[in-house]
């Protein structure tokens, strides 16, 4: 198993550019989840999803889209980046969302200019 | 109050020596409770749930205390290799679980 694979690693992006972060997963997991990570602010969930054709928003989802169409992949979509979107993005998914160990991807950094 | 709270830190530990975090929570019906550990620049990764009647995995000891709403991780015989941010996870009922900011353990030779 792949586990929870994240692309693209890096990216930079200027101001008002849109790009989707991909997440996909292979061990059939319902409960899919995106987190930014910043400094001195600790890991803010942006959106989840509880399974195929259902997401929800989490604390900080103001300028990020997101889909599920099917249970494997969970890509996020920046609408218009902007530099407070500067950030490392994590995916993570697990079986359910209540007291499950929560599985990573490696992250994407982004840097938005 | 913040729903999970952390001591950022850092800890700066000789090795051998024993260090504890505490992690408190205003969620009184929070129903899960975990540990997890990130790497600088990694993806962060379980390290243990956290049981009520506490639990022990070789060096590292979980406690609960609902009462008091903390949970604790105690680090026993520190090793270079425990050098890590700790995160303390909180699952409230019905609703995503949170993560708190994370304690930096830095243990030095």
């Amino acid at each position: 198993n792949a586990g929870v694979t994240q692309t693209p690693k890096f990216q930079v992006l200027k101001t008002g550019q849109s790009m989707t972060l991909q997440c996909a997963q292979d061990m059939n997991h319902e409960y899919m989840s995106w987190y930014r990570q910043d400094p001195g602010m600790g890991l803010r969930l942006i959106h989840y999803s509880v399974g195929a054709g259902i997401t929800d928003q989490g604390e900080v989802p103001n300028g990020y889209n997101v889909s599920r169409s099917t249970t494997e992949d969970f890509p996020l979509r920046l609408l218009s980046a902007a530099p407070s979107q500067t950030s490392v993005y994590f995916c993570a998914s697990s079986y359910s969302w209540g007291g499950e160990t929560q599985y990573f991807g490696p992250g994407t950094r982004l840097l938005v200019l | 109050r913040k729903e999970v709270e952390q001591d950022p830190g850092p800890f700066n530990v000789p090795e051998g020596a024993t260090v504890a975090f505490n992690c408190t929570y205003s969620n009184s019906a929070s129903q899960s409770f975990f540990w997890y550990r990130q790497d600088c620049r990694k993806e962060p990764k379980l390290l243990m749930s956290v049981y009520s009647s506490g639990n022990e995995d070789g060096r590292f000891t979980a406690q609960l205390n609902r009462a008091s709403q903390y949970i604790s991780l105690l680090i026993r015989d520190s090793k270079l290799s425990d050098s890590a941010t700790y995160l303390c996870v909180v699952v409230p009922r019905n609703t995503p679980l949170v993560f708190g900011k994370g304690t930096r353990l830095s243990v030095i030779a």
